[in-house]
């Protein structure tokens, strides 16, 4: 398998613009994980899906983000509109069901987004 | 409230020399532990991981985790540092009751040549 994939690596966009950033898991795992990453407030979990069903989205950080994941490949976060408050390195990850000693968790290489 | 706490923000270590980073967590039963590593510009990469059994835990990249009960600790160890080791550091465990992964704040390694 080729890991979690993220497009795009990096987007420059201008404030107002709306944003799409794309995460396809690795087959058969059952959860999905959307983090932002900031020097200011660190690694921050946005939002996860098991089975492509959101289950905790406590950490979206207002209505202009959404995400969605339509089928169990593939997975969107979308800001609109972008503000430069934004600007971060977002992290998709996804594990298979359970916690065992073959589970964890693994990471796509992210998305680095600056909005100006 | 489950937490995962890395008290170090930004540790400073020279090359050939040992390093301990440090990981408290809270949790009310056995804990799973993860440490991950982030090279600059990188994802998360997975260094090893504690379910249960020995203590004592042997990772990727030489290095060891050892899990403390009576500490609530997961510190991260290895003997001799090498430059390439320098990277963010940070621990992690499932919240209690959810499929998602709690992360500490991260630790900083610089290493000095």
């Amino acid at each position: 398998d080729a890991g979690v994939i993220q497009s795009p690596r990096h987007e420059v966009t201008e404030m107002g613009q709306e944003v799409t950033l794309r995460c396809k898991p690795i087959s058969g795992h059952d959860y999905l994980f959307w983090y932002r990453q900031t020097m200011m407030r660190g690694l921050e979990l946005l939002i996860y899906f098991n089975n492509n069903v959101p289950i905790d989205d406590s950490g979206m950080p207002e209505d202009r983000f959404s995400a969605k994941m339509p089928n169990a490949s593939f997975s969107t976060l979308k800001i609109q509109p972008s503000e430069p408050r934004d600007s971060a390195v977002y992290f998709c990850a996804s594990r298979r069901t359970g916690w065992d000693l073959n589970t964890e968790a693994f990471f796509g290489q992210g998305t680095r987004l600056t909005v100006v | 409230a489950q937490s995962v706490t890395q008290p170090d923000i930004h540790i400073t270590v020279s090359e050939g020399a040992s390093l301990e980073l440090r990981c408290n967590y809270s949790y009310g039963a056995t804990p799973y532990l993860f440490w991950y590593v982030q090279s600059p510009g990188q994802g998360l990469q997975l260094l090893l991981k504690y379910f249960s059994g020995d203590t004592l835990v042997q990772g990727i990249k030489g290095f060891e985790a050892e899990f403390k009960r009576s500490q609530s600790s997961f510190n991260l160890r290895k003997p001799s540092v090498h430059w390439s080791d320098a990277a963010e550091y940070f621990c992690a465990a499932p919240g209690s009751n959810t499929g998602k992964l709690i992360f500490g704040q991260g630790t900083t390694l610089q290493v000095k040549p």
